[in-house]
């Protein structure tokens, strides 16, 4: 059993167009992430969500948008795609409280041409 | 704000050798630090967190992080590197909302 799942693993596709990502948890947690690695390797927060609500939201472009429709998935859409948006996707979970471990999915390698 | 500095880009050391990787963090209370592994087109996998207690903590794979306050440092450590080693490693810290990362270093084990 996969702890944080992520689809699609490998997604490529042309500049303009819009596309999803899908994260499921099956460990119980409360928060859920994204975070973006770029070309560099350099990982950083996109969003978080706490019980389906917005807590974090790291100054990332309006195109874009995560959705919770509950604890346990978040996902992570995208519209208008560009070269830019290539990077690899990390979906995590974890249960809010001092000494909880932040658990990662494999990862979504997105490529835009 | 929280930053994670790790200063060695890139490491090479040999099978059986010993290996250190620095981290410094900037944090302003007590930190949560955390060290991961990402093995080439993998995700991350934890290798070892420090929340309190004891400073030298133990993780998998037979790596061990000593918190040191006074240096503001969470160094990485492994006696005997194995060839299967060879990945990119990320110091951590968690400031209650997030996870801040340093920029990596990328690990190769000479045979």
């Amino acid at each position: 059993d996969t702890a944080v799942s992520q689809t699609p693993k490998y997604l490529v596709t042309q500049m303009g167009n819009d596309k999803s990502i899908k994260c499921e948890q099956n460990l119980g947690h409360d928060t859920m992430y994204w975070y973006k690695q770029d070309s560099k390797k350099f990982l950083k927060i996109m969003f978080s969500y706490n019980n389906k609500e917005l807590i974090i939201n790291e100054t990332v472009p309006n195109r874009f948008s995560p959705k919770s429709p509950d604890k346990a998935h978040l996902n992570l859409h995208i519209n208008s795609l560009e070269l830019g948006d290539s990077a690899v996707y990390f979906c995590a979970s974890s249960q809010v409280g001092v000494g909880n471990t932040i658990y990662f999915g494999e990862g979504s390698w997105l490529t835009v041409v | 704000a929280q930053s994670v500095t790790q200063p060695d880009i890139h490491i090479t050391v040999s099978e059986g050798a010993s290996l250190e990787l620095r981290c410094n963090y900037s944090y302003g209370a007590t930190p949560y630090l955390f060290w991961y592994v990402q093995s080439p087109g993998q995700g991350l996998q934890l290798l070892l967190k420090y929340f309190s207690g004891d400073t030298l903590v133990q993780g998998i794979k037979g790596f061990e992080a000593e918190f040191k306050r006074s240096q503001s440092s969470f160094n990485l450590r492994k006696p005997s590197v194995h060839w299967s080693d060879a990945a990119e490693y990320f110091c951590a810290v968690f400031n209650g909302d997030k996870l801040t990362f340093g920029t990596g270093t990328q690990l190769k084990v000479e045979l």
